[in-house]
């Protein structure tokens, strides 16, 4: 069963601004990480945040995380027309990584 | 050098063969899975292997069986395909198991897209 459910499901935003996503879920985790795919690619690993972490930091991008809420949110700063791709959150459930729909993510020039 | 190596990329095929798609990772990792993501881009789990043992099957048809001959490889064999089963593949890897909790990132590989005319 899914797991994790991004917003929006596509987002279009001028280069040089923020773009912010969200992700919600319904049952407790151990961490939950943030992937990006572009077009035509495999996933790859963004960040993970743990559950007893509230923020993090990678170079442009900052990820939150509300257990109380069950949801996270990744905002990518300054962004670039490079960022355009397909971002998931993944959460462990058990003994596996379930993903997201995902948002797609559009940077116009 | 590629962490996690699956082939082939592209597979076209008419409905009821059999196909096979290999995966290979260098990453020392434990653990290696099959994801399917539809033609919406929804990632779903098929199999995790850990160790060479099947972890995770995830109600997936018995015309997909997977095999690991070693730890670093995992393939995953088709048969009597369907329509249904157009996709694009992902094989995965990671450190592998603590506490009966997944450790770590996921590495994908590139994908296969199979399509069964």
């Amino acid at each position: 069963s899914q797991q994790g459910e991004e917003d929006p499901q596509a987002l279009s935003i001028q280069e040089g601004e923020n773009a912010t996503m969200n992700c919600s879920y319904k049952t407790s985790i151990n961490n939950l990480q943030w992937y990006r795919q572009n077009s035509g690619r495999g996933l790859v690993h963004l960040i993970l945040i743990r559950s007893n972490e509230r923020e993090k930091h990678s170079g442009r991008l900052r990820v939150t995380l509300d257990t109380s809420k069950k949801s996270s949110s990744l905002l990518i700063t300054a962004s670039r027309a490079a960022d355009t791709a397909s971002y998931f959150c993944a959460t462990d459930s058990y003994d596996k990584i379930i993903f997201g729909k995902g948002t797609r993510l559009h940077i116009l020039p | 050098d590629t962490a996690v190596s699956q082939t082939p990329k592209y597979l076209v095929t008419q409905m009821g063969n059999d196909k096979s798609i290999k995966c290979e990772q260098n990453l020392g990792h434990d653990t290696m899975y099959w994801y399917k993501q539809d033609s919406k881009k929804f990632l779903k789990i098929m199999f995790s292997y850990n160790n060479k043992e099947l972890i995770i099957n995830e109600t997936v048809p018995n015309r997909f069986s997977p095999k690991s001959p070693d730890k670093a490889h995992l393939n995953l064999h088709i048969n009597s395909l369907e329509l249904g089963d157009s996709a694009v593949y992902f094989c995965a890897s990671s450190q592998g198991y603590s506490g009966g909790t997944v450790t770590g990132e996921l590495f994908f590989g590139e994908g296969s897209r199979l399509t069964v005319l």
